[in-house]
């Protein structure tokens, strides 16, 4: 199995632009999540889906939009992007009843 | 507001000795609790968790992790550590009806030689 496929790995963005990051999960899990990594602030919460059809903001979702287009994929699309969004985002999913989470691999995003 | 608390933002520790990772924890209900572990440029992966029964979790590359409800922790625990376990160590908390999982800032394990 393959888990959570994030893409793209890497990417650099000017001031302004939007892109939409995608993130894919074959466990077939009820519950996705898009977190930002930043120095010395650990893993801030986006954006957390606890089903197909929902979602919900988490500690830090302005500047981004989600969508959960089916069961398997969670996008997090950011509308016109700033410095203060470079990070390093991991999208993650679990199954409620087993509560174990698993990661992508993250994608290392620069505004400049 | 529901919280994970780790802190100590650097452990350091020499090779052989017993380490422990602080964690404690502020979450609605009975609390489901987790430690990962991130290696340089890479995700996160699953250590350990408490859902319920024996207080003293056993997980994966030797760790283990005691939960206290009256202290609200949930410290991470190796009798003997190894360099390899040089990395950042993550304590998480599911709490609530819709299933956030609430992570610490992390704390960084430097195990010398």
């Amino acid at each position: 199995n393959a888990g959570v496929t994030q893409t793209p790995k890497f990417q650099v963005l000017k001031t302004g632009q939007s892109m939409t990051l995608q993130c894919a999960q074959d466990m077939n899990h009820n519950s996705m999540y898009w977190y930002r990594q930043d120095p010395g602030m650990g893993l801030r919460l986006i954006y957390y889906s606890a089903s197909e059809g929902t979602t919900d903001k988490g500690e830090v979702p302005n500047g981004y939009n989600v969508s959960r287009l089916n069961k398997r994929e969670f996008s997090l699309r950011l509308e016109s992007a700033a410095p203060s969004q470079t990070s390093v985002y991991f999208c993650a999913s679990s199954d409620l009843k087993n509560t174990e989470a698993f990661f992508g691999q993250g994608t290392r995003l620069t505004v400049v | 507001a529901q919280s994970v608390a780790q802190p100590e933002d650097q452990v350091n520790v020499a090779e052989g000795n017993p380490l422990t990772v602080k964690c404690t924890y502020s979450v609605s209900g009975n609390p489901y609790l987790f430690w990962y572990v991130q290696y340089p440029n890479r995700g996160l992966q699953f250590l350990l968790k408490y859902i319920t029964g024996d207080n003293l979790v056993k997980g994966s590359y030797g760790f283990e992790a005691e939960f206290n409800k009256s202290q609200t922790s949930f410290h991470l625990k190796k009798p003997s550590a190894l360099v390899s376990d040089s990395a950042l160590y993550f304590c998480a908390a599911l709490g609530g009806s819709q299933g956030n999982l609430i992570f610490g800032k992390g704390t960084k394990l430097s195990v010398k030689p």
